[in-house]
């Protein structure tokens, strides 16, 4: 079955920088799009970044963009997300998710909380 | 930016019709998408392309795209259908993809 497993949330500063990970199992890695979807402590939830299957193409959220990357490693079944000059606002939950033809995302992560906070 | 607008909480008996709207500029031309999520997890597809359901997604659920309004319908509900649901769309002109407001049904 598919499985999605985030690490790499924590708590940190303002300004500094932390990189998530999602190891996927399960399935054709390779063949999938990827996404990374954040929600702040009782709020909805925001579409973050994407990144094509075979990381040619990678499109961020305005709120976000220039600050975080994303990229995979096909050869590691891992997606990342690099979060850079956080800030208190960046404090959420981070999902992973998989992409499927058509726009949705069909299976999701449980998670990793980053928490920016002096 | 796109935007998507959703009622903030729904209502229902057990054993009744939950209607949630999702609202966007003729959100009728897009592909709409559907997630349940329950509190501490996270969320659940429940119906791509507006009205297919994931295997394992009971009949009760459907949907409907028309205008500027899309609809996720749950018939016959029941306690274990209290949750958040969002709606969700790509948008095209911008390569971005967009959340609805999120709605909170809770059965009565």
């Amino acid at each position: 079955q598919v499985q999605l497993v985030e690490s790499g949330g924590g708590v940190v500063q303002p300004g500094r920088s932390l990189r998530l990970s999602c190891a996927a199992s399960g399935f054709m890695f390779s063949s999938y799009a990827m996404h990374w979807v954040r929600q702040a402590p009782g709020k909805g939830l925001e579409w973050v970044a994407d990144i094509s299957s075979d990381g040619s193409n990678k499109f961020y959220a305005d709120s976000v963009k220039g600050r975080f990357t994303i990229s995979r490693d096909n050869s590691k079944n891992t997606l990342y997300l690099e979060v850079n000059s956080l800030r208190t606002e960046d404090t959420a939950v981070f999902y992973c998710a998989r992409g499927i033809s058509g726009g949705s995302f069909d299976d999701w992560g449980q998670g990793t909380l980053v928490t920016v906070s002096s | 930016s796109y935007v998507l607008t959703q009622p903030p909480s729904v209502s229902v008996a057990p054993g009744k019709t939950a209607r949630i709207t999702c609202g966007g500029n003729k959100i009728g031309s897009k592909s709409v998408h559907w997630y349940q999520q329950k509190p501490g997890q996270a969320p659940v597809l429940v119906i791509y392309y507006d009205n297919d359901r994931p295997s394992g997604i009971p009949e009760r659920f459907s949907g409907s795209n028309s205008g500027n309004t899309a609809t996720l319908t749950i018939n016959r509900v029941e306690a274990g259908d209290e949750a958040d649901y969002y709606c969700h769309v790509w948008d095209s002109s911008s390569d971005h993809y967009v959340f609805g407001t999120g709605t909170k049904v809770t059965v009565l």
